[in-house]
């Protein structure tokens, strides 16, 4: 498996404001990390694929200019909500699979979640 | 098109029953994966059971038992004696082909209530 931290847990801001949002794979070198939104009460929604070293792949009608991710190592990935406004308050949370491994099932490994209130 | 489909919203079981959640999907690869996932009220994803398009056995783990008619693309999760700790969301979701880069989506959830 994988150990999927992500930081911070919560955070408030106020609009207008960027907020970053870090994933780290702890004992696993993930070169594919998955940011999915979540609104309460309904489904993740993947929002983007993180790919080291490249450009992040997103998913249809999901902002790139707003959604700012990086891979910058096998470790961390970040996604910055810039210039964030109330209607971007939600649950994000990442991902991480270690699919091509021998064996596995390739399920995902999720952080804790960030949960982001905008004011 | 929605690709994973979960009908039932939310159920009432009692405690100690067993209770299947439906799920349906649909895909035109061959090579595929179904999961399913527990979300409590923390908000964590827990990850329960997955099913290989080519896995010939239903997959099981503990009380977990994933019903798998593939000519229905049907991937119903059974929970057998349930226990009040099984109240949470619960989601189906479905990997297409096998590599790193792809992507795993998930249904609409079924909120899952178990009563003393």
């Amino acid at each position: 498996g994988a150990v999927v931290s992500q930081h911070p847990s919560r955070v408030i801001c106020k609009s207008g404001t960027s907020v970053k949002i870090e994933c780290r794979s702890l004992d696993f070198q993930a070169t594919t990390m998955f940011w999915y939104r979540q609104f309460p009460k309904q489904s993740l929604m993947l929002m983007a694929t993180s790919n080291e070293g490249s450009k992040a792949t997103y998913e249809q009608g999901v902002e790139k200019d707003k959604f700012l991710i990086n891979h910058a190592s096998l470790t961390l990935s970040t996604l910055t909500v810039t210039s964030a406004h109330p209607e971007d308050s939600s649950f994000y949370i990442c991902s991480v699979t270690t699919i091509g491994e021998a064996g596995v099932t390739g399920e995902l490994f999720f952080g804790e979640g960030s949960r982001l209130t905008v004011l | 098109a929605q690709k994973i489909t979960q009908t039932q919203p939310g159920m009432f079981v009692q405690e100690k029953e067993a209770v299947t959640l439906d799920c349906t999907y649909d895909t035109s690869d061959q090579s595929y994966g179904l999961f399913w996932y527990k979300q409590p009220s923390s908000g964590e994803m827990i990850f329960l059971i997955y099913q290989g398009s080519y896995d010939e056995q239903n997959a099981t783990e503990g009380r977990y038992s994933l019903n798998f008619q593939k000519a229905r693309k049907s991937a119903n999760l059974v929970i057998s004696a349930s226990q009040l700790g099984d109240s949470a969301m619960y989601f189906c979701a479905m990997r297409e082909g096998y590599s790193s880069a792809s992507k795993i989506i998930f249904g609409s959830g079924t909120r899952l209530s178990i009563r003393p």
